[in-house]
This record gives C-alpha cells, sequence and structure tokens, in this order.
C-alpha cells in the first residue's frame, strides 16, 4: 500500500509569487488534513476535509491559502501571493473513515518545504 | 489557547533509558498522541493513551495523567537509530476531533 506523498519535495520562491502543494493520501482514506511547521516550533493544524468536503479550516492562516479536494481524492494548497512569514513545512496527513475510530493515528506525508524569499 | 509543553532537546547513550515528558492545557481532551519524526521523513504514530497509566509497546511505553494534564513517552534500551524528533499531540474535541501538536522534542543518541 503506497503511503501519503507529497509533491514538491522543496520549493524556493519570491515574495509575491504562487505556490501550489499537492499530497495524494492514502487510497480509500475519507480524512485529509494540512499542517505546517514552523522551524523549531509545533506542527500546527490548517485544515481537515472529510472527503471532498472542508470539515475544519479553523487553522488556515488567511485568505491567501486556499486548499482543494477535487473528487475527495487528492488535494492541493495554494499559496498566493507567498509572503516571508509563510516559510515552512508543509505536511500532509490522511486517515480511514472516522468510523474506524482511531482519530488519533494519522498518516502522515513527508511534507514539503517551502522557503520565501 | 491550546498547547503542548515538551523540552526542546534530549540527549542520551545507547542502550540507557529516556524520558520525553509531555504538558498540556487543552480543552475537550480525549487522550494524548506520540509521533516520531526522523529528520527529512513523515512523522509516524507511535502510541496513543486515552486511560490514565502506562502503555508498553515493546521498547517504547507512555504514560498519560489526566489529573496532571501530563504525559511521557519512555525509550529503553536506546538504539542509535531512536535519534529522532518526538512529538507529543494531544486528541481534542470538535466537530470532528483533531490533533494538538507540540513543538517536539530532538533526541539524540550517542554511542
Amino acid at each position: 500500500e503506497a503511503g501519503v506523498t507529497q509533491f514538491p519535495s522543496h520549493s524556493v520562491i519570491e515574495k509575491g509569487q504562487t505556490v501550489t502543494l499537492r499530497c495524494d493520501p492514502i487510497s480509500g482514506h475519507d480524512n485529509l488534513y494540512w499542517y505546517r511547521r514552523v522551524m523549531g516550533k509545533e506542527i500546527k493544524f490548517l485544515l481537515h476535509f472529510v472527503k471532498e468536503s472542508k470539515q475544519d479550516e479553523s487553522g488556515m492562516p488567511n485568505n491567501r491559502f486556499l486548499a482543494e479536494r477535487t473528487g475527495g481524492t487528492y488535494s492541493t494548497l495554494k499559496v498566493q501571493p507567498a509572503e516571508l512569514e509563510d516559510s515552512g513545512v508543509y505536511f500532509c496527513a490522511s486517515s480511514p473513515s472516522v468510523v474506524w475510530g482511531r482519530e488519533y493515528e494519522q498518516y502522515f506525508g513527508p511534507g514539503t518545504r517551502l522557503t520565501v524569499t | 489557547g491550546q498547547s503542548l509543553e515538551q523540552p526542546s532537546e534530549v540527549t542520551a547513550v545507547e542502550g540507557a533509558i529516556v524520558q520525553i515528558n509531555c504538558t498540556y492545557q487543552t480543552s475537550g481532551f480525549y487522550g494524548l498522541s506520540w509521533y516520531q519524526q526522523h529528520d527529512g521523513g513523515a512523522p509516524t504514530f507511535l502510541s496513543y493513551n486515552a486511560l490514565d497509566g502506562l502503555e508498553e509497546t515493546g521498547r517504547f511505553s507512555s504514560f498519560l495523567s489526566r489529573s496532571d494534564s501530563y504525559g511521557y513517552l519512555l525509550l529503553q534500551e536506546l538504539q542509535m537509530k531512536d535519534s529522532a524528533s518526538y512529538f507529543c499531540a494531544a486528541l481534542v474535541s470538535g466537530g470532528y476531533n483533531k490533533l494538538i501538536f507540540g513543538a517536539g522534542t530532538r533526541l539524540a543518541v550517542h554511542p
């Protein structure tokens, strides 16, 4: 079974540019999460999809961030326009249906390291 | 706000035992998870405590005290491959429950 994959692994962009990050969850996982870790700080929750629906986007920093999950499969996170403080590692995680009862166990991807210069 | 505190770094030698503490301030707390992340890798799930007490899984054990809002991860018979970052994460209630992570503890195991 393939794990969670993220693309690209690294991205370096200039302030004001646009970047789109992609996450492919484990096949069949209804739940998809985006997190961000700024150097040395906590892994901060950004948002949660259940299938194609945004269930909780309370962690999204501002309206420069747009997440989508068309068809309930892969997800994209677009940052437009990027600012310096957006730099960090963006993680995606997935988990099966909530009926599974193990919401505390999420399967993470390796992350995308975003550097905004 | 909701937060978890854990030491930033811990150093130990091979074969030793190390304990990584985690204190939390959250509302709607269900339980405490631990994740391991090797440099450049994906965080991977280690354990979860919903009830007070010690849960043992091989060389790793995890403890929770709800009354003290405190937990720890205990790593025994340390190996070089245990060098990694360890994150505690609280499962908290919401429409759908979610994980709130700490800032991670970087464990360095030396020969």
